[in-house]
């Protein structure tokens, strides 16, 4: 159980475009999930939280205007990148806790990554 | 807001040996700590977690110790497989506020 979704697993993309990366929970209702990028043999860095109808929460230095989340549904929170640049190539990741109203004081599950070379 | 430290960085056995990765971290209100496998390409996966109440958690060839006073927490595997060879991060939550150490690459040579 608690099974994390993303699409896709890989995008590449020009400079300048946009790109959506979709998360979703299978098996469980997410009212929270976390949205992470993670660069090569680092650590994974918190971007923003997806609020199920609200607006998501960023973390300090996330430019919000260019990392759009959309968290429509209890199952689906999606990431879209705008106006990529190459310095925007990365992996990323998110997150859901099965555990209602938990936060992230509760076992997360992860997607299996995005990872996004813009060119 | 908190901060985690890990270390090593980079940590290599011989299998059969053990293996310890140490955390601490900086807010006293933490109570949940977790510690999560990722393998090359993957995604994170939990395999152990403690909370504050609890000074040790054991699961098979995996434990956890946590020292609330020092404010430390350690991950333990002993009989090491080359299977083990990825990298661990170890997090300190406290509420809506979840933060990962920087990792450490594990490699068990056969």
């Amino acid at each position: 159980g608690a099974v994390v979704s993303q699409h896709p697993s890989w995008v590449i993309c020009k400079s300048g475009t946009s790109v959506k990366i979709e998360c979703r929970s299978l098996d469980f209702q997410a009212t929270t999930m976390f949205w992470y990028r993670q660069f090569p043999k680092q650590s994974l860095m918190l971007m923003a939280t997806s609020n199920e109808g609200s607006k998501a929460t960023y973390e300090q230095g996330v430019e919000k205007d260019k990392f759009l989340i959309n968290h429509a549904s209890l199952t689906l929170s999606t990431l879209t990148v705008t106006s990529a640049h190459p310095e925007d190539s990365s992996f990323y990741i998110c997150s859901a806790s099965p555990v209602s109203g938990a936060g992230r004081n509760s076992p997360l599950h992860f997607g299996n990554g995005t990872r996004l070379t813009v060119t | 807001g908190e901060n985690v430290e890990q270390h090593p960085s980079t940590l290599s056995v011989q299998e059969g040996d053990s293996a310890v990765i140490k955390c601490t971290y900086s807010d006293s209100a933490s109570n949940y700590f977790p510690w999560y496998k990722q393998e090359l390409g993957k995604r994170p996966q939990l395999i152990i977690d403690i909370r504050s109440n609890v000074g040790e958690k054991k699961d098979q060839r995996i434990a956890v110790t946590l020292n609330k006073t020092a404010k430390h927490f350690s991950l333990h595997i002993t009989e090491t497989q080359p299977e083990d060879s990825a990298v661990y991060f170890c997090a300190a939550s406290w509420g809506n506020d979840m933060r990962f150490g920087a990792g450490t690459r594990l490699t068990v040579k056969p």
